[in-house]
């Protein structure tokens, strides 16, 4: 299994619609959620970090944390043309003084104009 | 804050042929900062973690010997890739933790001819 997985995609939204994206990982001692947002030939980008359950907002970006159920979304929500990209979880756990950040392969994301 | 740049953006180069790229934190100290590898439309693989002062932890599959890494200060990390040969054409990028965040360089694209 995966430490980090999303489906691949791609995810089609129309333009104005909400996209969600999922993410779900297996160690269960994660601290740390990210999600990064990566255009075709660019570096990746942090749009969204989250610690605690719930939901945190942040414009038109939604980060959704159940750690419980080891799972993390991301919802987009008036998805724009300018949104089309590859979407990033991250998760991050310190073990033995140590930082690891985990990625999984990315979702990508088309919006329809 | 926490900008990490590249240098160079992009290299080509001829088989054989050793490239230096380097990693700085601009505004921010970092004693470890990670590099990437991105193959088209593929995810991101993480090579190595660099640690100044002391040597880098290299991912199972990575050659050490082939793939330098120089952290010499608390700002700046280099990778060199000796030798290089047209399998190594890719997408290098590296990132420093500020926290639990991760944030990238905006990478530098290397063709070996």
């Amino acid at each position: 299994q995966k430490e980090v997985e999303q489906n691949s995609g791609p995810l089609s939204v129309p333009e104005g619609a909400i996209a969600s994206l999922n993410c779900t990982y297996s160690d269960r001692v994660s601290q740390s959620f990210f999600w990064y947002r990566q255009y075709s030939g660019k570096s990746p980008e942090l749009i969204m970090s989250i610690y605690s359950n719930g939901d945190k907002e942040d414009g038109r970006f939604t980060a959704q944390l159940n750690k419980a159920s080891q799972y993390v979304s991301l919802l987009i929500r008036d998805s724009q043309p300018s949104d089309s990209a590859t979407y990033l979880c991250a998760v991050n756990t310190y073990s033995g003084g140590y930082q690891k950040v985990t990625f999984g392969t990315g979702t990508k994301l088309q919006v329809i104009p | 804050g926490a900008v990490v740049s590249q240098h160079p953006s992009w290299v080509i180069c001829k088989s054989g042929t050793s490239v230096k790229i380097e990693c700085r934190s601009l505004d921010f100290q970092a004693t470890t900062m990670f590099w990437y590898r991105q193959f088209p439309k593929q995810s991101l693989m993480l090579m190595a973690t660099s640690n100044e002062g002391s040597k880098a932890t290299y991912e199972q599959g990575v050659e050490k010997d082939k793939f330098l890494i120089n952290h010499a200060s608390l700002t700046l990390s280099t990778l060199t890739v000796t030798s290089a040969h047209p399998e190594d054409s890719s997408f290098y990028i590296c990132s420093a933790p500020v926290g639990p965040s991760q944030y990238f360089g905006p990478g530098t694209r290397l063709l070996v001819l």
